[in-house]
């Protein structure tokens, strides 16, 4: 399979631990992006990655939340003292990083369900 | 403030009939578009996309049809089977210095059900 893989695919925790969320894109992808997806609304964008540099951040992102991409492969989303608010789906994806727009469609993998008790 | 909109939360449709998807978007600064498809459980499926440049793409039967000047977008699906029914997102992105951006901006999602 060379699609895009994330882990786990979910995750209960109690409020206030830290979690942890890996993905590996596509292997030949330069870009990952990472979105979260609550009940009734399209994912929302997080942060992206070319390569091994953050290029963007959304307000979303609060100081709990940090990602990391160390040698532009896998990634991982850390979020730290979980709150009830942060209980979503955890959806990464990859793209090419071509000139133009056609061609950098971005492929997402299977998400990974965090629920705060 | 949503910068991208699916109206319609549902839409029924017999098998072999034509599925239409609406979206509409407020940025102008949008200049490519994409579809995705959603199952239960899973991440997104890319169907389609399409440039600024263009008003028509079509792939198999699937269709989206730009309207600039009215910032609004659809989604053509012909003939629907049972397959395709999913949730459907609509997507909007910028490309500025011949390299797209990374941010898309995702609609509500509209539930599309096909009857056999």
């Amino acid at each position: 399979d060379t699609g895009v893989s994330q882990d786990p695919r979910h995750k209960i925790t109690k409020r206030g631990q830290n979690v942890t969320f890996r993905c590996d894109p596509i292997s030949e992808h330069n870009r990952l992006y990472w979105y979260r997806q609550t009940l009734g609304q399209g994912p929302e964008f997080l942060t992206y990655f070319q390569n091994e540099a953050q290029l963007e951040k959304s307000r979303l992102l609060s100081d709990r939340f940090s990602a990391e991409r160390p040698k532009g492969s896998f990634s991982t989303l850390e979020i730290q003292r979980t709150e009830q608010g942060d209980s979503a789906m955890y959806l990464c994806a990859s793209s090419l990083g071509l000139a133009g727009a056609l061609g950098n469609e971005q492929f997402f993998g299977p998400g990974t369900r965090l629920t705060v008790l | 403030d949503q910068q991208v909109k699916q109206n319609s939360p549902s839409l029924s449709v017999q098998e072999g009939r034509i599925s239409i998807l609406n979206c509409d978007y407020t940025n102008s600064m949008f200049d490519y578009f994409l579809w995705y498809k959603k199952y239960p459980a899973e991440g997104p499926t890319f169907l389609i996309s399409i440039s600024s440049i263009k008003d028509k793409n079509e792939d198999g039967r699937f269709t989206v049809f730009l309207n600039k000047s009215a910032k609004h977008l659809s989604l053509h699906i012909v003939p629907s089977q049972p397959g395709d029914s999913a949730v459907y997102f609509c997507a909007a992105g910028r490309v500025a210095g011949g390299t797209s951006y990374g941010k898309l901006t995702f609609g509500q999602g509209t539930i599309l059900t096909v009857h056999p």
